[in-house]
């Protein structure tokens, strides 16, 4: 079955500077990638997602690149602040059915 | 937008006992439902997809006759937890996604569990 795997865990960075993390998958039939920002006890929100017949997404300060051939996909935020810090997870799916979720990466933005 | 709805959002049982929690699904049918849960600091982990009319899929490592999944009708899933033991305690949470494959997938609020 599909393997989700994501790095870093833990992320600090200054307000104002970027922030990258990483997710690679397993299963080449995957064709769906979301990106969740979860509060504590609160359903996971989503913030942007990829599908495969497309390479870059971009909104404001969120874009997310896929690379199928490596089997790897990224987040990038932009110029961040501190209410970005949260707890961000990938995912992967075949056609928006079941999520396989990353491990998660703790986001921290200091003023 | 479409909406998932999930109850309770706390409960708090004794140890032996059974707990049932409910997903809807309020404005859409959805024919699949998925359960996933999440212990404190760690990933959503998906436990079993919920087939309407038909029986769950479980995922490897999940005991489905500890985790009944009833999908009885297009807008409800329920997931009771049987013999509730404290390890049971975590944070379960439900998705729909409205007219199948291809499109968005909704979660519930999620349900925090507490076995005492």
């Amino acid at each position: 079955g599909e393997n989700v795997e994501q790095h870093p865990s833990t992320l600090s960075v200054q307000e104002g500077d970027s922030a990258v993390i990483k997710c690679t998958y397993s299963d080449s039939a995957s064709n769906y990638f979301p990106w969740y920002k979860q509060e504590l006890g609160k359903r996971p929100q989503l913030i942007i997602d990829i599908r495969s017949n497309v390479g870059e997404k971009k909104d404001q300060r969120i874009a997310v690149t896929l690379n199928k051939t490596a089997k790897h996909f990224s987040l990038h935020i932009t110029e961040t602040q501190p209410e970005d810090s949260a707890v961000y997870f990938c995912a992967a799916s075949k056609n928006t059915d079941k999520l396989i979720f990353g491990t998660g990466t703790r986001l921290q933005v200091f003023p | 937008g479409a909406v998932v709805s999930q109850h309770p959002s706390r409960v708090i049982c004794k140890s032996g006992t059974s707990v049932k929690i409910e997903c809807r699904s309020l404005d859409f049918q959805a024919t699949t439902m998925f359960w996933y849960r999440q212990f404190p600091k760690k990933s959503l982990m998906l436990m079993a997809t919920s087939n309407e009319g038909s029986k769950a899929t479980y995922e490897q490592g999940v005991e489905k006759d500890k985790f009944l999944i009833n999908h009885a009708s297009l807008t409800l899933s329920t997931l009771t937890v049987t013999s509730a033991h404290p390890e049971d305690s975590s944070f379960y949470i439900c998705s729909a996604n409205p007219r199948g494959p291809g499109n968005t997938i909704y979660f519930g609020e999620g349900s925090w569990l507490t076995v005492v």
